[in-house]
């Protein structure tokens, strides 16, 4: 049974650049979340997927997107990074609207230069 | 208020000791608590959900919940160096959607 799966591992960009990150859901899951964790913090939420459609938006600025797929799987993209936005982008995968145990990916490494 | 508190640490306890980690929460209406263990440059493992009132035992880990004072543990016995990570604790917001908001974490130090 796979698990939640991320891609790419590390990235490293330069400031003003446009970021893509993936994420596939563990199996049997269609709802994907995304959360930011900044060195030293509990993970925050950024937005969660659900029906190809966002459904609710922590807050952070439109700079950050996403889309879901008709498989379930999520992209997170970042347009004009700033220094702040480095940080583990982690995506989480649950079984449903009426489930909450949420499980994580091994999460995205951004450092943004 | 923080929506969800942890104090971050470090706690340093000796190996074969019992590690107790807190959590209160400001949401009254909260139903489900989660635990989830996270090593340096890891991501979070999910160790212990918790829904009723008193008592849920894992293995080495006991979740303990209190709603009436808004308030979560967790109890590791016989702590090993392998325990050594920090716990975040973690509260679903209520609104449908099950957006997870997470205390900062308590690093935990067991040593040898």
């Amino acid at each position: 049974d796979a698990g939640v799966t991320q891609s790419p591992t590390h990235l490293i960009k330069t400031r003003g650049q446009q970021v893509t990150l993936r994420c596939s859901p563990k199996s049997g899951h269609d709802t994907v979340s995304w959360y930011q964790q900044a060195l030293g913090q509990g993970p925050q939420f950024i937005f969660q997927y659900y029906e190809e459609e966002e459904r609710q938006r922590g807050n952070f600025p439109d700079r950050f997107s996403g889309h879901q797929f008709p498989n379930y799987s999520s992209e997170l993209n970042v347009n004009a990074l700033l220094l702040g936005d480095s940080a583990l982008y982690l995506c989480a995968s649950r079984g449903g609207q009426g489930i909450d145990t949420q499980y994580f990916g091994p999460g995205t490494r951004l450092t943004v230069l | 208020q923080k929506e969800v508190e942890q104090n971050s640490g470090p706690l340093s306890v000796p190996e074969g000791a019992i590690a107790s980690l807190n959590c209160t929460y400001s949401d009254r209406v909260s139903q489900s608590f989660f635990w989830y263990r996270q090593y340096s440059g890891k991501s979070p493992e999910l160790i212990m959900s918790i829904y009723s009132n008193g008592d849920k035992e894992d293995g080495r880990f006991t979740a303990q919940l209190n709603k009436a004072s808004q308030y979560v543990s967790l109890l590791i016995r016989d702590s090993q160096p392998s325990d050594s990570a920090t716990y975040l604790c973690a509260v679903p917001q209520n609104t449908g959607f099950q957006k997870l908001v997470f205390g900062t974490g308590t690093r935990l130090l067991v040593s040898p």
